[in-house]
């Protein structure tokens, strides 16, 4: 599995565009990269996946480098039901492994 | 539409005792998972199913045995229960190979005293 990096921690102010970074320096040709978020206590989430264009739904746009090292999940306009911790993770075809993610959190 | 429903929401066990937590899929998904997740940590994968009749061990399977009773089902048991296994449960679905996402369960927060 490849081994991510992710910010323990970011704040982002409502409205603004929240970008959230992660590095998978070790992601393999046919690994896709995806993102999930976490709200409190809940069950997390799924939000975008990609391999190696730029993806855009309804929740989120993922932009992946070229060289398919690093991406960055945007939240364009942050709201407070926003805040969460962010996992960034590549594979997961076939099970995905979580790490610490990213803490996100939105103030008014 | 459901998703994906666990139970229980809650249990307290004491150390020795068995349970079995049950998860059911309502989205004709060929691919279930447990994960389990200690306070402040990411989720770890316990055991996954690919498909129905087959299952596999993840990151953290032992102390733990499941069943897949057939495609909406796949349940989690614990045979002799810990306090190190004190940590809230969530279940997972997904299309086989999981490239469509996976739905999660909203857990179970199992205390083992």
């Amino acid at each position: 599995d490849a081994k991510t990096t992710q910010p323990p921690s970011m704040d982002c102010a409502e409205g603004r565009a929240a970008n959230l970074p992660c590095n998978h320096s070790t992601i393999s040709g046919n690994e896709y990269v995806y993102w999930y978020r976490q709200i409190h206590s809940q069950g997390p989430q799924y939000i975008i996946h990609g391999l190696k264009n730029n993806e855009t739904n309804e929740m989120a746009s993922l932009i992946i480098t070229e060289d398919r090292k690093s991406s960055t999940l945007i939240l364009p306009h942050a709201t407070l039901r926003d805040t969460a911790v962010y996992y960034c993770i590549p594979g997961g075809a076939q099970k995905l492994v979580f790490g610490q993610g990213t803490r996100l959190t939105i103030n008014p | 539409n459901a998703g994906v429903t666990q139970t229980p929401k809650f249990q307290v066990l004491k150390t020795g005792q068995s349970m079995t937590l049950q998860c059911a899929q309502d989205m004709n998904h060929n691919s279930m998972y447990w994960y389990r997740q200690d306070p402040g940590m990411g989720l770890r994968l316990i055991y996954y199913s690919a498909s129905e009749g087959t299952t596999d061990k993840g990151e953290v399977p032992n102390g733990y045995n499941v069943s897949r009773l057939n495609k909406r089902e796949f349940s989690l048991r614990l045979e002799s229960a810990a306090p190190s296994q004190t940590s809230v449960y969530f279940c997972a679905s997904s299309r086989l190979g999981g490239n469509y996402g996976y739905t999660f369960g909203s857990g179970t927060r199992l205390t083992v005293v």
